[in-house]
């Protein structure tokens, strides 16, 4: 079966330590994305990725990095820089067109990471 | 900026009710729309969507969505609920010549029903 796949489910760490969340799809998909969601707001964009070695920031980049090695992967860190971490991280993936359109997007099952 | 808004936070049903949860947004030009919901313990999956085309929408499992440029709304519905609807409802909007990286999620909306 098809999908994303999103490790650990939950995640613990201490402030001032960096921390990276996986996100793997066998879906074939060219597109991927980091969302950020907070209790009583809607997901909002960390970093998305069109294609492989390129990635852009959303709407909420500071205090994460992002790589795009390889199609499948798109693993998200945390850093320290990061003010308020503590949040349910969700990844996604989609097709990308070229004209633009929005893809129906395909989510993970999220991280939920506590930093204290 | 582009914002959507979901004014029911929590809505609460008994089994065989009508449903409406509204979505209202703020973008004036052509938007995509749609309505993504997230069942309890599994992950968030398109639930249906308009593009263009009649703004009566059908999705998966009885629902339907009407687009109402006039209203900035893209409201959903369901005729008769059951409890296996209990889940969070979130509505979302890209205008129409951008891709996800533009998509504005509203808050969402948690549905409970009761059996």
């Amino acid at each position: 079966d098809g999908g994303i796949t999103q490790s650990p489910k939950y995640l613990f760490r201490k402030e001032g330590q960096n921390v990276t969340l996986s996100c793997e799809q066998n879906l074939n998909h060219d597109a991927m994305y980091w969302y950020r969601q907070d209790p009583g707001q809607g997901l909002r964009l960390i970093y998305y990725s069109q294609i492989v070695n390129d990635f852009q920031k959303g709407d909420i980049a500071e205090g994460y990095s992002v790589s795009r090695e390889k199609k499948e992967s798109f693993p998200l860190t945390v850093t320290s820089a990061q003010k308020n971490p503590t949040a349910f991280y969700l990844c996604a993936s989609s097709l990308f067109t070229s004209q633009g359109l929005a893809s129906p997007l395909h989510f993970g099952n999220g991280t939920r990471l506590t930093v204290t | 900026a582009q914002s959507v808004s979901q004014h029911n936070h929590h809505v609460i049903l008994s089994e065989a009710a009508s449903l409406e949860l509204g979505c209202n947004y703020s973008y004036g030009g052509t938007v995509n729309l749609f309505w993504y919901v997230q069942y309890p313990g599994q992950h968030l999956q398109l639930l249906l969507k308009y593009f263009s085309g009649d703004p009566l929408v059908k999705g998966i499992k009885g629902f339907e969505a009407e687009f109402i440029k006039s209203k900035f709304s893209f409201n959903l519905r369901k005729p008769s609920v059951q409890w296996s609807d209990t889940a969070e409802y979130f509505c979302a909007v890209t205008k129409g010549n951008f891709g996800n990286e533009k998509l504005t999620f509203g808050t969402g909306t948690r549905l409970t029903i009761i059996p």
